[in-house]
């Protein structure tokens, strides 16, 4: 059962625009992750979110925690084709080692 | 952080041979794990490959199948064992230094025909 739902599932914008990616859950999470991956690549670690309510901001990248831990969302401002990639969340669980994977957005942002 | 590397990055097998990936990470590590994905989709556990003792399997995976080995806290090898094309996937292993964060190896592409 996937504990994480993004969306969208596929997203294609223009070059300049805004964007946000929602990822949802019905369970708490102790922590949260946001990755992207490029084809033939692994997924490189953006930002972790720990604390209910919490924005980081990486550049052009803003993302949020919810109050309740239960989910997340990533905003990008004026995104570039080097944006594109598959966008994944996951999540820790109470004392579980174990990453919980969202279901993934693609984006992909042309000139 | 950690970098990762896997050996091979890709491979084309027959069915019903068998395919041994290795992992190497440049420092050691808490805790190791093995990932599948298919291309463009999200990633699904393995097991988590105890040093020292064996892995511990998600459900739908078992050792017969996909058996791993961590002999120290800085490599781990994945086999999987008598393979068909639907074991054609990315295989990912990872690992996590000490805290929350996970960190990727580039994946192994497999292809069974």
């Amino acid at each position: 059962t996937q504990l994480l739902e993004q969306s969208p599932q596929f997203l294609s914008i223009q070059e300049g625009e805004n964007l946000t990616v929602y990822c949802n859950s019905s369970s708490v999470f102790s922590s949260l992750q946001w990755y992207r991956q490029e084809p033939g690549e692994g997924p490189v670690l953006l930002v972790t979110v720990v604390t209910g309510g919490e924005v980081k901001k990486l550049k052009r990248l803003t993302f949020q925690f919810g109050d309740a831990r239960k989910d997340s969302s990533l905003h990008i401002t004026a995104a570039q084709p080097g944006d594109t990639g598959l966008y994944l969340c996951a999540g820790y669980t109470g004392t579980a080692s174990k990453l919980t994977f969202g279901t993934g957005t693609r984006l992909q942002v042309t000139l | 952080s950690a970098v990762i590397s896997q050996k091979p990055s890709r491979d084309i097998c027959q069915r019903g041979t068998s395919l041994t990936i290795q992992c190497q990470v440049d420092s050691q590590v808490t805790m190791m794990f093995w990932y599948r994905q298919q291309p463009g989709q999200s990633l699904t556990l393995i097991a988590t490959a105890n040093q020292g003792s064996e892995a511990t399997y998600e459900s739908g995976f078992v050792i017969d199948k996909f058996p791993i080995s961590r002999p120290n806290l800085t490599f781990s090898t994945l086999t999987v064992s008598n393979m068909s094309p639907e074991d054609s996937s990315i295989y990912l292993c990872s690992a996590v230094t000490g805290g929350y964060e996970q960190y990727f190896g580039p994946g192994t592409r497999l292809t069974v025909t």
